[in-house]
């Protein structure tokens, strides 16, 4: 059975910081990973695929990168509405598609 | 723009049954393979059932597995759950999402609300 871990399960982050999350996959998922941001009481926004490619309209200060197991996404420059829970999935095995337990941003 | 809007959800005793909507706008609806995601109150998002976009090809999750059953009208670009012998566990907001490059979901609703109660 996959297993997606993500990495910490909580990130304090001044904003105009830097965010670095992580997420580990429990067996190679090559580059078909996706991120997604979901705010309180919202639904879940797809930002990143395959690994590093931004869906439509996400500013350039959210990136994605790695493949294999090892994966990360980089929120630069942290505004206010980035604090949010953060999702990574998997879709290299697929279904199910494998989603992560989240790593929530907070404010610091 | 793409609108994916649920309904149906609510309040059902354990071993209920109730049925999910979603209506889609905003984009060629036989195109694309479509999902139900779950996520319970205060936990993480669950995958739990796909469609592809002629209907043909369905999956579940193990868990709700000869207990729910996704359908498609493509005529009125309407996604259905029906949802049998429902267990508290099942308690959880259903998202439909469509599908995305690979196995990711691009778009979703905002959700409607299940809970299975007595």
């Amino acid at each position: 059975e996959m297993v997606m871990t993500q990495s910490p399960a909580t990130l304090s982050v001044s904003p105009g910081e830097r965010a670095t999350l992580s997420c580990r996959a429990s067996e190679s998922v090559s580059s078909n990973l996706a991120w997604y941001q979901q705010k309180p009481g919202q639904a879940p926004r797809l930002l990143i695929h395959g690994a590093s490619t931004r869906a439509t309209g996400v500013p350039a200060r959210f990136s994605g990168s790695g493949s294999g197991t090892e994966f990360t996404l980089t929120i630069n420059s942290l505004q206010s509405e980035d604090f949010a829970v953060y999702y990574c999935q998997q879709y290299n095995k697929w279904p199910p598609g494998t989603f992560g337990q989240g790593t929530k941003v907070e404010i610091k | 723009e793409v609108e994916l809007v649920e309904s149906g959800g609510g309040l059902v005793q354990p071993g209920g049954s109730l049925r999910l909507s979603c209506a889609a706008s905003g984009f060629t609806f036989s195109s694309f393979g479509m999902n139900w995601v779950r996520q319970a109150p205060g936990k993480g998002l669950e995958w739990v059932s796909s469609i592809s976009g002629t209907g043909i090809s369905i999956f579940y999750a193990d868990s709700v597995k000869g207990r729910f059953t996704i359908s498609r009208d493509n005529a009125k670009n309407l996604l259905y759950f029906q949802m049998s012998s429902l267990r508290a566990e099942d308690t959880a907001v259903y998202y439909c999402a469509r599908a995305g490059p690979g196995g990711s979901y691009w778009s979703w609703g905002q959700g409607t609300l299940v809970t299975v109660s007595s």
